[in-house]
């Protein structure tokens, strides 16, 4: 079975502070999301990776990077935390393009 | 570009009535469709897939969808719904125009189990 881990499912942080957000899947998938969630949005994409070192801006990139330094982990990084950031943030990987995504327990992030 | 609608935010059904969680997309040309499921506090979690083949795909716990190409809908049914299938459920489409092949998603539905 495919596993997608992420380093935290709770998280409180103060306005202003450097956020990392840490996802490893196991699979040895080329292609890896980050997403957040909020209630009646859905899943609204961040950035995605199909490959180490190679990253794509997603629909709302604003506020946020990535680092892809391996192929099995994708970080997401909040450079100086808002509130508007308060949000489920969820991580998925995927063998083939357009195909089958596998998504972590997600992260529950409150910024104060 | 294209796009999901999840017309319900959320359905009310009693336990072991039929339910249909609608979702409809905006391109047909060549699509791959998708339905995902999300229990409390998890993950999303795969339920079913429609690749190419026979339109009507099932899932392993009696959920099936049916992909109607000129409806432009890949709607998700049961038969019969049970207290544990309260759950979000997500529509998500990904399209062959687009090079890089993302998964488009719907909004969710809330099913919500009456006892």
């Amino acid at each position: 079975d495919v596993k997608v881990t992420q380093s935290s499912r709770y998280l409180v942080k103060r306005t202003g502070e450097k956020v990392f957000l840490e996802c490893v899947q196991d699979m040895d998938h080329e292609n890896m999301f980050w997403y957040r969630q909020d209630p009646g949005l859905g899943l609204r994409l961040i950035y995605f990776s199909y490959d180490v070192k190679m990253k794509e801006k997603g629909d709302i990139p604003e506020g946020y990077s990535v680092s892809r330094e391996k192929k099995e982990r994708f970080s997401l990084i909040l450079e100086s935390a808002s509130t508007n950031q308060t949000s489920m943030y969820l991580c998925a990987s995927s063998f083939y393009r357009g195909e089958t995504q596998y998504f972590g327990p997600g992260t529950r992030l409150l910024v104060l | 570009a294209q796009s999901v609608t999840q017309l319900d935010s959320q359905v009310p059904v009693f336990e072991e009535a039929p339910v249909e969680l609608r979702c409809n997309y905006s391109s047909s040309v060549s699509v791959y469709l998708f339905w995902y499921v999300q229990y409390p506090n998890q993950g999303l979690q795969l339920l079913l897939k429609y690749l190419s083949g026979s339109t009507l795909v099932e899932s392993i716990n009696g959920f099936e969808a049916e992909f109607n190409k000129s409806q432009t809908s890949f709607h998700l049914r049961k038969p019969s719904v049970h207290i544990s299938d309260t759950a979000e459920y997500f529509c998500a489409v990904s399209d062959a125009l687009d090079s890089n092949y993302q998964l488009i998603w719907g909004a969710g539905t809330k099913l919500i189990i009456k006892p």
